[in-house]
């Protein structure tokens, strides 16, 4: 398996514009969760899907921010108008579930570094 | 509120050398905690995983240790080589249904030759 595919690598836009992130978990993973890592945060949950439906979306930080799964295999983070303060690294990670249902270990793609100027 | 204290925030130390990184936490309910390696550029890699009943989990040169009474791991690190040089991650799972993580703010660590 190729791990989880993040796309693109790198993003530069200007404030205001639309930023569309993709990611492709593992097959089979029930799990797809989407982070963002700053140097001053760490590592932040926005949100989490379990069988293609949003669990909790608790840590989106606003209106702007906003996920989706239309599928098994494919998951899109949108920010919609980006703001200079987006900028960070976005990850998603997907797991299967363990023997007790819940999410298995996580494994992360290799992350998506948006710049917004 | 569930939280995961990391010390050092970073660490320099000399190719050959030992050293060990520090997790506090304050989680509940706990699931397990695992020990994430990240590569500059890269995704989280996850090198241990301990649950509650475990105090000790070897993955070649990384040893992590967890005391589970007083919240506290460690992750000790033998024989530095200079592709240790990475960010070293403490995230502890809570056991709800969703299984989330807790992330430390990481340790960076820099192995010099």
């Amino acid at each position: 398996d190729a791990g989880v595919i993040q796309s693109p690598r790198h993003e530069v836009t200007e404030m205001g514009q639309e930023v569309t992130l993709r990611c492709k978990p593992i097959s089979g993973h029930d799990y797809l969760f989407w982070y963002r890592q700053t140097m001053m945060r760490g590592l932040e949950l926005l949100i989490y899907f379990n069988n293609n439906v949003p669990i909790d979306d608790s840590g989106m930080p606003e209106d702007r921010f906003s996920a989706k799964m239309p599928n098994a295999s494919f998951s899109t983070l949108k920010i919609q108008p980006s703001e200079p303060r987006d900028s960070a690294v976005y990850f998603c990670a997907s797991s299967g579930a363990g023997a007790n249902g819940r999410s298995d270990e996580q494994f992360f793609g290799p992350g998506t570094r948006l710049t917004v100027l | 509120k569930n939280q995961v204290e990391q010390s050092p925030q970073s660490l320099i130390i000399l190719e050959g050398k030992n050293c060990t990184l520090q997790c506090n936490y304050t989680v509940s309910p706990f699931s397990n905690l695992r020990w994430y390696k990240q590569d500059t550029g890269r995704g989280p890699v996850s090198l241990t995983i301990m649950t509650f009943s475990e105090n000790t989990k070897s993955n070649g040169r990384y040893t992590a240790t967890l005391d589970a009474d007083t919240k506290q791991s460690s992750l000790h690190i033998t024989a530095s080589q200079l592709s240790d040089s990475a960010s070293y991650i403490c995230v502890v799972s809570d056991g709800n249904a969703g299984n989330m993580l807790t992330f430390g703010g990481g340790t960076r660590l820099m192995v010099k030759p």
